[in-house]
């Protein structure tokens, strides 16, 4: 089971680029990092998924070392509206019963004015 | 919209009682997901289905329980309702085996108050 560690909160400023380390030492060979975003009291939303290298889409790029044990969501030129908590999970959802994905803590990311 | 619709969105009840929270996954999605998030805590896992089948139970708790039926809609019952049990309840969904995309799509939640 791949456990997730990310750090607890981040603060920054309208209009700067926000990058969120998640750690995942144990990933396995078929396991995709996805992460999420989630405003209060909504669900979860999908952001971006990858499985090695760099990724990137309309809202966010995504960092994958070569060993995989780590990942980096970058998010540009932040605004207000991105303020929310942030998830990474890894796992593969196709094949994984849903007690292999297992939702980190998150990361309550601040964007200030 | 993630096509993910849970109902009701909003239920307010008292201790010792019971309630049925009802999730329609996205159109052609196999896989139903159910999460209890309580105040300002992460996302925890309670139980999934697969195509009408349990695939995998997490911290779900005796009282509760789940079902998906032929249409693949899905229905957690929760039953004698404890003050700890007010929380958001989340509905996901994913193709799962048969589909290619590695994704799960959360509905919007039903937010449960017990009194």
């Amino acid at each position: 089971l791949a456990k997730t560690t990310q750090p607890i909160s981040m603060d920054s400023y309208e209009g700067q680029e926000v990058n969120i380390t998640c750690s995942h030492n144990n990933i396995a060979t078929n396991d995709y990092i996805t992460w999420y975003q989630q405003f209060p009291s909504q669900g979860p939303r999908f952001i971006i998924q990858g499985y090695k290298t760099k990724v990137t889409n309309e809202v966010a790029s995504l960092f994958i070392p070569a060993d995989r044990k780590s990942s980096t969501l970058s998010l540009p030129r932040v605004s207000l509206s991105d303020t929310a908590v942030y998830y990474c999970l890894v796992g593969d959802i196709r094949r994984a019963a849903g007690n292999k994905l297992t939702f980190g803590g998150g990361t309550r990311v601040l964007v200030k004015p | 919209d993630s096509g993910v619709t849970q109902t009701p969105k909003h239920l307010i009840t008292a201790t010792g009682q019971r309630v049925t929270l009802r999730c329609s996954p996205r159109s052609g999605d196999l896989s139903v997901y159910w999460y209890q998030q309580s105040l300002d805590q992460g996302l925890q896992f309670l139980i999934q289905y697969y195509n009408g089948e349990e695939r995998a139970k997490g911290n779900i708790l005796e009282r509760f329980s789940a079902q998906q039926f032929p249409d693949l809609h899905s229905e957690l019952n929760l039953s004698s309702l404890e003050l700890g049990d007010s929380a958001l309840y989340f509905c996901a969904s994913s193709a799962g085996l048969a589909g290619e995309a590695n994704t799960q799509y959360f509905g919007p939640g039903t937010r449960l108050t017990v009194l």
